[in-house]
């Protein structure tokens, strides 16, 4: 019962580079989603796939895009990152919209 | 604009006394949830409720819809209590608090 499985859990990015953060469940959730967690503030949610083949923004998409690979898997890129995106990132999922929410373990980003 | 706002933000309390983390929230929901973060930064999930009151264990939720807020109270406290306990709405999308961080010291 592994739930949500994030990778990584730890990255060093500099200024400009590119990496794609993984995102897995393995209870047939419909819903998937990506929130970034910042000191003093909520989770803010990124972007969320409500169902396969669907993504929508959230609150703060800029500099980010999602794909969801199938119905288990939902990945976050960051195509140039920015020191602005030095973040801890969960990636979540539900069975549907309000229900539940499982997080994985999140994975701490730093961008120098 | 917070949808969700926690207090206290931060709170100390003794082994064994009673505590009170409270949740108001200004937009329509069907659910809300109280999460806990422990130190090591995971994300659990505690309660999901849509009325009334929940009890597991020495946790204990309440929703009042018509004032738009809810409570989370833990008795007899132990220091593995201490954690932020954040606290989420469902209307069209999840809206969370920043979170009550809370220490027990034994």
């Amino acid at each position: 019962n592994a739930g949500v499985t994030q990778t990584p859990k730890f990255q060093v990015l500099k200024t400009g580079q590119s990496m794609t953060l993984q995102c897995a469940q393995d209870m047939n959730h419909n819903s998937m989603y990506w929130y970034r967690q910042d000191p003093g503030m909520g989770l803010r949610l990124i972007y969320y796939s409500a169902s396969e083949g669907t993504t929508d923004k959230g609150e703060v998409p800029n500099g980010y895009n999602v794909s969801r690979l199938n119905k288990r898997e939902f990945s976050l890129r960051l195509e140039s990152a920015a020191p602005s995106q030095t973040s801890v990132y969960f990636c979540a999922s539900s069975l549907s919209g309000a229900n539940v929410l499982t997080f994985g373990a999140g994975s701490r980003l730093t961008v120098l | 604009k917070n949808e969700v706002e926690q207090s206290p933000q931060n709170l100390t309390a003794q082994e064994g006394e009673f505590i009170t983390i409270n949740c108001s929230y200004s937009v329509g929901i069907s659910a809300l949830h109280w999460l806990q973060q422990h130190p090591g930064g995971g994300i659990v999930s505690l309660f999901m409720l849509s009325s009334g009151k929940k009890k597991h264990g020495r946790l204990i939720a309440t929703i009042n819809i018509q004032e738009k807020h809810s409570s989370l109270h833990i008795t007899a406290s132990h220091p593995r209590d201490s954690a932020v306990y954040i606290c989420a709405v469902a209307g069209n999308q999840f809206y969370f608090g920043t979170g009550t961080s809370l220490t027990v010291i034994p």
